[in-house]
């Protein structure tokens, strides 16, 4: 599996953007990059995923680099409610080594401060 | 969009007793979930990927024999953990594919499990 690289920690004030930025240099050519939120003793929540164009929905906007080495997740107006440990990670969707499974590694703790 | 439930959210139990964790997928049918295991302050860890009607597989290092596995109909797997030691004392969290498209997968809340 293409491994991630994230920061341990960021802060970001309320109503402000967060942009967690994500380091996956060895992702292969048909691994989609996965992020997914964990608030606290609750499970996982996915967010936005994308292969290599720019993607956004309604809690988020994915921008991955042409290269497709890394990418950044933007929150456009952080809440105090988006606190939680935010999880990068590629898999492909058919076939490949990564397939079907979702490995996380250690994520990004987004504290949202007033 | 498509809904995991676990059950129960947290259990105690006595060291060298069974406990069992339901994993039921509420509006979609699901052939393959996955359990995971994660400790205080880590990440999560795959435990197994459990296929309906046929042997669970399990990741490096997981022992089979303690970690049951069943997964007998399309909306429900079920994780026992067998004579349980305080050590097993972890949150254990399923996941399965979200068919409503995109490739992402929804997640249970999770249980956790206390062991004394």
């Amino acid at each position: 599996d293409a491994k991630t690289t994230q920061p341990t920690s960021m802060d970001c004030a309320e109503g402000r953007a967060a942009n967690l930025p994500c380091n996956h240099s060895t992702i292969s050519g048909n691994e989609y990059v996965y992020w997914y939120r964990q608030i606290h003793s609750q499970g996982p929540q996915y967010i936005i995923h994308g292969l290599k164009n720019n993607e956004t929905n309604e809690m988020a906007s994915l921008i991955i680099t042409e290269d497709r080495k890394s990418s950044t997740l933007i929150l456009p107006h952080a809440t105090l409610r988006d606190t939680a440990v935010y999880y990068c990670i590629v898999r492909a969707n058919a076939g490949g080594t990564s397939y079907g499974k979702l490995t996380f590694g250690q994520g990004t703790i987004l504290t949202v401060h007033p | 969009g498509a809904v995991v439930s676990q059950h129960p959210s947290w259990v105690i139990c006595k060291s060298g007793t069974s406990v069992k964790i339901e994993c039921r997928s509420l509006d979609f049918q699901a052939t393959t979930m996955f359990w995971y295991r994660q400790f205080p302050k880590q990440s999560l860890m795959l435990m197994a990927t459990s296929n309906e009607g046929s042997k669970a597989t399990y990741e490096q290092g997981v022992e089979k024999d303690k970690f049951l596995i069943n997964h007998a109909s399309l909306t429900l797997s079920t994780l026992t953990v067998t004579s349980a030691h305080p050590e097993d004392s972890s949150f254990y969290i399923c996941s399965a594919r979200d068919p409503t498209g995109g490739g992402g997968y929804t997640f249970g809340s999770g249980t956790r499990l206390t062991v004394v």
